[in-house]
């Protein structure tokens, strides 16, 4: 089962911040959060387990809320890197396939 | 250096033909997996392997056909060529297979294939 993720879209000027959501209709045991620039592979940002704590890299935090089967990434004080699609991946109910959403394009503008 | 590096990056070929790509990894994963990323940027899983013995196959038709000679390589034959098979090719590893314990998944620069 695909997570939604939500806006499709986001269009920033640079030091604002964003929230990018990621949900399921299943349980979920982990939550993982890549981002890919245009033409190049994704490339790992964060995971968040089951139980575990909210995870910061740089300036782009997330959360899980695994009552409520979502995450959240939270982009603040924006930068022009920050630009990209994010995408999360969720392991579901027991198993070992990682799912991808559909991803969110993050356009910084100077 | 690359920890993940495939072949070829790019390649256009005509329908109808047969063609493969290779994958290697040397970060010492045990599991290996092959995407495919269509023109809407989805990305999904096709198949992975974990120390040789295939774990994931989702519906991809027969025509893709994986093969692992040792937990460091994993390449992707596929037959018969058709249009809708014109997208980009990601192969990527990981620690082990337990999403569960945090395993991430390091993914390769990707092999763009274009099918005429």
């Amino acid at each position: 089962q695909q997570p939604v993720q939500s806006p499709q879209a986001v269009i920033l000027r640079e030091g604002e911040d964003a929230v990018i959501n990621c949900s399921s209709s299943k349980a979920l045991y982990s939550v993982h959060w890549y981002r890919q620039k245009h033409g190049e592979a994704p490339v790992f940002l964060m995971i968040l387990l089951k139980g575990g704590e909210q995870m910061r890299h740089e300036k782009i935090s997330a959360s899980f809320n695994e009552k409520k089967q979502q995450s959240s990434l939270y982009l603040t004080a924006s930068q022009l890197s920050y630009s990209g699609t994010y995408f999360c991946g969720t392991a579901q109910g027991g198993s070992e396939k990682l799912v991808f959403g559909k991803g969110t394009k993050l356009t910084v503008n100077p | 250096d690359t920890a993940v590096s495939q072949t070829p990056k790019y390649l256009v070929t005509q329908m109808g033909n047969d063609k493969s790509i290779k994958c290697e990894q040397n970060l010492g994963h045990d599991t290996m997996y092959w995407y495919k990323q269509d023109s809407k940027k989805f990305l999904k899983i096709m198949f992975s392997y974990n120390n040789k013995e295939l774990i994931i196959n989702e519906t991809v038709p027969n025509r893709f056909s994986p093969k692992s000679p040792d937990k460091a390589h994993l390449n992707l034959h596929i037959n018969s060529l058709e249009l809708g098979d014109s997208a980009v090719y990601f192969c990527a590893s990981s620690q082990g297979i337990r999403r569960t314990s945090g395993n991430t998944i390091y993914f390769g620069e990707g092999s763009w294939l274009t099918v005429v």
